[in-house]
């Protein structure tokens, strides 16, 4: 079945320092791949996303490419800020459905 | 206000009793989800309604557990005889058809059993 897998956390840096959260996963077909993100008090939404291989996501200094052959999706930051702290899923969906299968989350702490 | 609501906010019951979680869906939006999210757990799928299409109900954990979406807007999930492993956040969105990864996330309803 189709599954997401990504980097325990809780994940803590100090601000300026580069962040990568790791995410892979497995799916039949050919899955579109994303990034959604939960500040405290706030609901969850969508940070970036990529439909096909190859393809790089970006929004907020954030970014993610599409890597079919490691099935990856792995989200980099070269510079987080104190506001950057969240809560962030992976997840992935298929052409065959409407639903999305998300990841366990990763917690990411900055420090100022 | 323009995005997905959800009531309450925190509910707090007894173990055995029934609760009703409350979702208002985006005006427009024909499909909406719930999941539930447990510490350490993620996002759990729980239930899907597009339209006037049969509800996927694939991710109910068990028949305690069932959702009604009235009028193609508002849902109500209903959990009957509460176990403390019910104790959640439980998270309702909605989108546009066949838009599944645009979907707009209500504040969820944080569920303690007791």
């Amino acid at each position: 079945g189709n599954s997401v897998t990504q980097m325990e956390g809780p994940v803590t840096l100090s601000e300026e320092a580069f962040l990568t959260i790791n995410c892979t996963y497995t799916a039949t077909g050919y899955p579109s791949l994303f990034w959604y993100v939960q500040y405290p008090g706030e609901g969850l939404q969508l940070l970036l996303k990529a439909t096909k291989a190859d393809d790089k996501g970006s929004n907020k200094g954030f970014e993610a490419t599409y890597r079919k052959e490691t099935t990856s999706f792995h989200l980099e930051k070269g510079s987080v800020q104190v506001s950057d702290s969240a809560v962030y899923f992976c997840a992935l969906s298929t052409d065959r459905d409407d639903k999305i299968i998300f990841g366990k989350g990763t917690r990411l702490h900055i420090l100022p | 206000g323009a995005g997905v609501s959800q009531s309450p906010s925190n509910k707090v019951t007894e173990k055995g009793k029934d609760v009703e979680l409350r979702c208002d869906p985006i005006s427009g939006h024909t499909a909406l989800y719930w999941y539930r999210q447990s510490l350490g757990q993620g996002l759990e799928f729980l239930i899907y309604f597009q339209g006037n299409s049969a509800p996927d109900k694939s991710g109910l954990p068990s028949d305690r557990f069932s959702a009604e979406r009235t009028g193609g807007s508002v849902s109500t999930l209903t959990i009957q005889r509460t176990q403390q492993e019910d104790s959640a956040v439980y998270l309702c969105a909605s989108s546009i058809s066949g838009r599944a990864y645009e979907q707009y996330f209500g504040p969820g309803t944080r569920l303690t059993v007791t």
